[in-house]
């Protein structure tokens, strides 16, 4: 199965400032990548997919690159909604696998 | 607007089975799959199956293939997933979610807890 790795596994970051979050593939995945944020108590919600694609109502300030192995999220400005985990997941190949995840927090 | 509306929380013993039935509406329920997916206290995202709403398929992870069943009633546009000889390494929150035809998880149910515990 492919192997999702997500780093950093905590990133802490001040508000209104940009975050970068990253995404390694085991193997090529294409374009069928998405990233997903959750909040504690939630379910997972989808905001980028394709791997570039909003979902939506994701507001701008998400965006998502990407292909083949190597897929970033950045969140421009960060807002205090934002804090959460991020978790990227490749629908390429079955079995679908998901990464770690991201838990940014405020610094 | 589309939403997935789960059974609630389930307590079983080591060795029982449990069903989660996951609702739909808001949309063309043989359009679209349904996933299920799994996180235990404090971890990640684990994919368990997909079961078509259209016809008869089916795709389960290697690790509960053997326990797992995963079925969908269009008639009242619920999908359903049966997990069997529960051990406490099954405790989880399992979501169900809507999956399009590139298999993408597209809006999510509010999960469900599963505890087993003699």
């Amino acid at each position: 199965e492919i192997v999702m790795t997500q780093s950093p596994a905590t990133l802490s970051v001040s508000p209104g400032e940009r975050a970068t979050l990253s995404c390694r593939a085991s193997q090529s995945v294409s374009n069928n990548f998405a990233w997903y944020q959750q909040k504690p108590g939630q379910a997972p919600r989808l905001l980028i997919y394709g791997p570039s694609t909003r979902a939506t109502g994701v507001p701008v300030r998400f965006s998502g690159s990407g292909s083949g192995t190597e897929f970033t999220l950045t969140i421009s400005s960060l807002q205090s909604e934002d804090f959460a985990v991020y978790f990227c997941q490749q629908y390429n190949n079955w079995p679908m696998t998901f990464g770690q995840g991201t838990r940014l927090e405020i610094k | 607007q589309v939403q997935l509306v789960q059974s609630g929380s389930e307590v079983k013993k080591p060795g029982a089975s449990v069903k989660v039935s996951c609702k739909a509406s808001g949309y063309t329920f043989t359009s679209f799959g349904v996933s299920w997916v799994r996180q235990a206290p404090g971890q990640g995202l684990e994919w368990m199956g997909w079961v078509s709403a259209y016809n008869t398929s089916r795709n389960y992870a290697q690790k509960v293939q053997d326990r797992v069943t995963m079925t969908s009633d269009t008639s009242t546009r619920t999908a359903y997933m049966e997990l069997r000889n529960l051990t406490s390494d099954d405790t989880a929150v399992y979501y169900c979610a809507r999956t399009t035809v590139t298999t993408l998880f597209d809006f999510w149910g509010q999960g469900t807890l599963v505890s087993v515990s003699s």
